[in-house]
């Protein structure tokens, strides 16, 4: 079945240190990728998506680009702030499907 | 603000009680989603919707029953509460399957 594999956390870095968490897929169809984040004590909100091979998502600083090739939606932001840390979750939906599937989610966690 | 809004914010049950969640939507979206969030297990999918009148079982059903009378609301309703259901619940809702979702802020209950 149709899956998402995230790297395990927590993520713990220091503020403008360059981040990457790990997204790879596996599909039965053609999916869209997105990511999602979640602040504490709150909701999940899109935070960028990418519906065919080599878009690049990107918004806030953060990008992800999906790679075919290697079935993967890694996350990047070159500089992170304190306000950053979150809990982060990556996601496809197969086309003609119903419903999303998420990764477990990775909780970084970003010190001054 | 539009957006999806679940009420109520918290609640404490005692165990063998009822109640429905309450989840509405003023974007038109077709398709509206019940999710709950467990510590270390990220997001399970209870029930979903398509359409007005329509619900489908999700990944952890039980104890759990739905309803989709009006296309802007999606009920959820425990029957007799058991302290397994002890979660955080989100709504979602998406005007499509590949537009990615948008996430009410959450319930936190709490059964004793």
């Amino acid at each position: 079945g149709d899956s998402v594999t995230q790297m395990e956390g927590p993520v713990t870095l220091s503020e403008e240190a360059f981040l990457t968490i790990n997204c790879t897929y596996t599909a039965t169809g053609y999916p869209s990728l997105f990511w999602y984040v979640q602040y504490p004590g709150e909701g999940l909100q899109l935070l960028l998506k990418a519906t065919k091979a080599d878009d690049k998502g990107s918004n806030k600083g953060f990008e992800a680009t999906y790679r075919k090739e290697t079935t993967s939606f890694h996350l990047e932001k070159g500089s992170v702030q304190v306000s950053d840390s979150a809990v982060y979750f990556c996601a496809l939906i197969i086309q003609g499907a119903q419903k999303l599937v998420f990764g477990q989610g990775t909780r970084l966690t970003i010190n001054p | 603000n539009a957006g999806v809004t679940q009420t109520p914010k918290f609640r404490v049950l005692k165990t063998g009680q009822s109640m429905t969640l309450l989840c509405a939507q003023d974007m038109n979206h077709e398709y509206m989603y019940w999710y709950r969030q467990d510590p270390g297990m990220g997001l399970r999918l209870i029930h979903y919707s398509v359409g007005e009148g329509t619900t489908a079982k999700g990944e952890v059903p039980d104890g759990y029953n739905v309803s989709r009378l009006k296309k802007q609301n999606f009920l959820l309703g425990l029957e007799s509460a058991a302290p397994s259901q002890t979660s955080v619940y989100f709504c979602a809702s998406s005007p499509t399957q590949r537009y990615g979702y948008t996430f009410g802020s959450g319930t936190r209950l709490t059964v004793v």
